[in-house]
């Protein structure tokens, strides 16, 4: 079982809906959680971290955490073509301290 | 405040050879992790540099090797290059190992081993 698990879509919206993308990780020991945006030939950029279960909001973010179900998600609204992109989960183990990723989700947003 | 930089942008070194890639880290940030992507993956975990001490190593190879400096920029070497080493190599620099606010990637270095 992988440690960090994602659907690698590509996963297509409508311009203005809502792209749902889904994660889930091995470790229970993992204490932080991060969604990265990675446009095609760049490197990540981080776009939203958590590490309390709930819901986070930033703008047109959202990422949502339960520990219980070991279960990430992000939410983009209003998607815009600009997010089309591969959307890459990572989990941070404090014992280990470092970022282990999944193998990304690629989202294309139609106009 | 500046990003983290690395050089050089792009590689193309032969099988057999060895090459050393660059990375200055963020500044305030006195850690550096290394990581490699192949096409259509996830960045792998190969080691971080905290304080120009080794902290920590992914399932990678002797061959893969670093160094962290007093200024806390760092390098990459690898040894003997394979073909499969033909990647994208990223330096992310952090406040500290584990941050909870994640680690700030640079553009990258693109490897191609022939």
């Amino acid at each position: 079982q992988k440690e960090v698990e994602q659907n690698s879509g590509p996963l297509s919206v409508p311009e203005g809906a809502i792209a749902s993308l889904n994660c889930t990780y091995s470790d229970r020991g993992s204490q932080s959680f991060f969604w990265y945006r990675q446009y095609s030939g760049k490197s990540p950029e981080l776009i939203m971290f958590i590490y309390s279960n709930g819901d986070k909001e930033d703008g047109r973010f959202t990422a949502q955490l339960n520990k219980a179900s070991q279960y990430v998600s992000l939410l983009i609204r209003d998607s815009q073509p600009s997010d089309s992109a591969t959307y890459l989960c990572a989990v941070m183990v404090s014992s280990a301290r470092q970022l282990t990723f999944g193998s990304g989700t690629q989202l294309t947003v139609l106009p | 405040e500046t990003g983290v930089t690395q050089s050089p942008t792009h590689l193309i070194k032969t099988r057999g050879q060895q090459v050393t890639l660059r990375c200055s880290s963020q500044s305030g940030h006195n850690t550096v992790s290394w990581y490699q992507q192949a096409l259509g993956q996830g960045p792998q975990f190969i080691f971080q540099y905290y304080r120009e001490e080794e902290n920590g190593r992914g399932n990678f190879p002797p061959r893969f090797s670093g160094l962290q400096f007093p200024n806390y920029s760092s390098e990459l070497n690898v040894n003997a290059l394979e073909l499969d080493d033909s990647a994208l190599y990223l330096c992310a620099s952090s406040l500290e190992p584990g941050s909870v606010y994640g680690y700030t990637f640079g553009s990258g270095t693109r490897l191609t081993v022939v």
